[in-house]
Parts: structure tokens; sequence; C-alpha cells
């Protein structure tokens, strides 16, 4: 069970915009750890897509971007395209036992 | 540019050590501040944090496998081994290392995929 909580799934048409919410707890995300987000395309290894909460690396498009609140973070893809179709997963650090980087258990976005 | 490729064997067999490493170029091991990870995969699963090597030497260990990892680095030669003793086949995985960035992993390397089976 991860410590970060994504839904398994969602799904969007082209164009449309789609989030994808990762829930932790009081030890990562409400603890104040930065969370970052990755996109995983089948056979691929994962790519960073948005680190420190909100910030994009070079090369990411303005589609992405992430925000967080509380014990949750949020990754919103706007006009969705057809190569948005993939798994993404969310990160963070969590202190409980000694500390470990911890990842969320990923969500498949489907696009229709 | 920054790269990493993982490299070992494909095939273990339960009980046996596993030894992967991590050549990369683009950065150096000896600035302050850098770090290199190791995380895996299991078939169709998320990502699993395993370790993490500082400039300084200062070591990491997921505290769920602990006991059973070690990771070193050599500077001169852009390298950093990760061992996994008394390998299962649960540790079936791909096998991924990683240049930390900031409190995240940029970029990852290929990736590995381990095979446990007797």
């Amino acid at each position: 069970q991860s410590l970060l909580t994504q839904p398994p799934s969602v799904s969007g048409a082209p164009g449309q915009r789609v989030t994808i919410s990762c829930t932790g707890s009081s030890s990562n995300i409400g603890a104040g750890y930065d969370v970052h987000w990755y996109q995983q395309l089948p056979g691929t290894a994962p790519r960073l897509l948005i680190y420190n909460d909100n910030k994009r690396p070079s090369g990411v498009p303005d589609r992405f971007s992430g925000s967080k609140s509380g014990t949750s973070a949020s990754l919103a893809i706007t006009g969705l395209q057809a190569e948005d179709e993939a798994h993404y997963y969310c990160q963070s650090y969590d202190r409980s036992l000694s500390g470990a980087w911890v990842f969320g258990g990923g969500t498949k976005l489907t696009v229709l | 540019q920054i790269t990493l490729k993982e490299s070992g064997p494909t095939l273990v067999k339960p009980t046996q050590t596993l030894t992967l490493t991590c050549t990369f170029s683009g950065f150096s091991l000896s600035t302050s501040g850098v770090g290199v990870g190791w995380i895996r995969q299991p078939p169709g699963k998320a990502p699993e944090w395993l370790a993490l090597i500082y400039w300084n030497d200062d070591k990491r260990y997921s505290p769920f496998l602990k006991s059973r990892l070690t990771i070193t680095k050599d500077t001169s030669k852009n390298q950093v081994v990760l061992t996994m003793t008394n390998m299962d086949q649960v540790d079936t995985a791909t096998y991924f290392c990683a240049r930390m960035y900031s409190s995240g992993w940029n970029p990852w390397g290929q990736g590995t995929l381990v095979t446990v089976s007797s």
C-alpha cells in the first residue's frame, strides 16, 4: 500500500482538461515536503514532469501544471493530446520509518 | 547532456546476490549536493525507491530493504554500484538509476530488467 494515494485511472477527450490527485499525510506532503510528478510511456523510464510542487523542467509543455494544498497535490493537464496517454506517478519524501522517497501507486490516463 | 545507464545480470537465481552498476555522464558525483539513487519497478506496478548515495558518501536506504542493500560509488569511474542480497522472485523488476534533482529524480537511466528464477 503506497503512502501516496492516486486514482487508478482517469480519462478525457482530446482538448479537455484532466486532473490527477495525490493524497498523502502529515508525514509527507502535509509536512511540507516537495511533490514531484512523472510521466511514463509504455516501455520507457519515468520522465520528470513537475518538480517542487509546481515547476516544469525545460522542455515540458505548459499544458502540464502542479499544485499542492495541505496533505494533497494535483497534476493538471490541459488541451489533452493523444500522446499524453501514459501512466503518471507522484513522488515525495516521507519522514516516518527513518525517511524514504515514496511514490504514489500511479494513475493511467486514457485519451478517449 | 546528462545520461545514466544501468548494467548487470538479467537473470539471477533465488538466494543469490544481485550487483548492478550505474554508469553516468554529464555530471560529477564529487560535486557538492549531487546524489545518485536506485529505484525499481516490478512489472505493472509503481516505482519503489531503494537507495541513494550523495557526493559526500552519505548513504540512505529504503527502511524495508535496508538489511539487504549496499550502495557504493567510484567517482573516478563515474559509477554507482548497488548490491542486493538474498534475491527472491518478488524482486523481479526493472531497476533504474537516476540523479537526484531537488528531492526528485531526473533524469533516469533506461532501466534493466532483472528476473529472479531458478
